[in-house]
């Protein structure tokens, strides 16, 4: 597709349970981005990638929170027995590496029981 | 800490009204303000940006003021329509190089134009 492609859209799971979430981002697009957007509330930053490396984890907000871009496409964002704070909306936004626009995905809904 | 302070958090205008939106920020490092439009179950999509060397900038019916010495920007929504219903956020980053400027966002401001 065109844009930036996340999934799964939405995913309920049970205190304690681990989830990952997939970040498709646009062919060519040298850096990726993921933020947390609580209910209500602006995205906030979670990590960024240029190409594999990642470069800035400065907002995953604990060790359970853990990222990943293993060939510099695809990413996934892993959260470990997940607690019910952790329920927000998970952005993905990649973006070339000759301007600061951000594309963002759809999101992925996570609702933590 | 919050660096950039967006309000209201909400606005009902109605249509052919300008609903305005103003942000401050804090960090004199930012030097690329974006303002993102949001639809329910959608992610943010850009609508207009600007930097601190104009004071304004017009797109269509969109329109950012920048007060540098202030630290404020706002938008202005000129001639609005229900079609522009949707949550607003200011952005900031530092210098605009390449892509790696993680924005930082306002708390965002929720535009409801009635018709």
């Amino acid at each position: 597709g065109a844009g930036v492609s996340q999934s799964p859209r939405y995913k309920v799971a049970k205190r304690g349970q681990d989830v990952a979430l997939r970040c498709d981002p646009i062919s060519g697009h040298v850096s990726l981005f993921w933020y947390q957007q609580a209910l209500g509330q602006g995205p906030e930053f979670l990590t960024y990638f240029q190409n594999e490396a990642q470069l800035d984890k400065s907002g995953l907000p604990s060790d359970r929170f853990f990222a990943e871009r293993p060939e510099g496409s695809v990413s996934t964002l892993k959260i470990q027995r997940t607690q019910q704070e952790d329920s927000a909306v998970y952005l993905c936004a990649s973006s070339t590496s000759s301007s600061g626009e951000l594309f963002f995905g759809e999101g992925s809904r996570l609702t933590v029981l | 800490q919050q660096q950039v302070k967006q309000s209201p958090q909400s606005l009902i205008v109605q249509k052919g009204g300008i609903p305005i939106i103003n942000c401050a920020y804090e960090n004199t490092a930012f030097d690329y303000f974006p303002w993102y439009q949001q639809f329910p179950g959608k992610g943010p999509a850009l609508l207009i940006a600007i930097r601190p060397d104009v004071s304004e900038k017009k797109e269509g019916r969109f329109t950012i003021s920048f007060n540098k010495s202030a630290k404020q920007f706002s938008l202005h929504i000129m001639d609005s329509q229900p079609g522009d219903s949707a949550t607003y956020f200011c952005a900031a980053t530092g210098k605009i190089k390449a892509a790696g400027n993680k924005l930082t966002f306002g708390g965002g401001t929720r535009v409801l134009v009635k018709p």
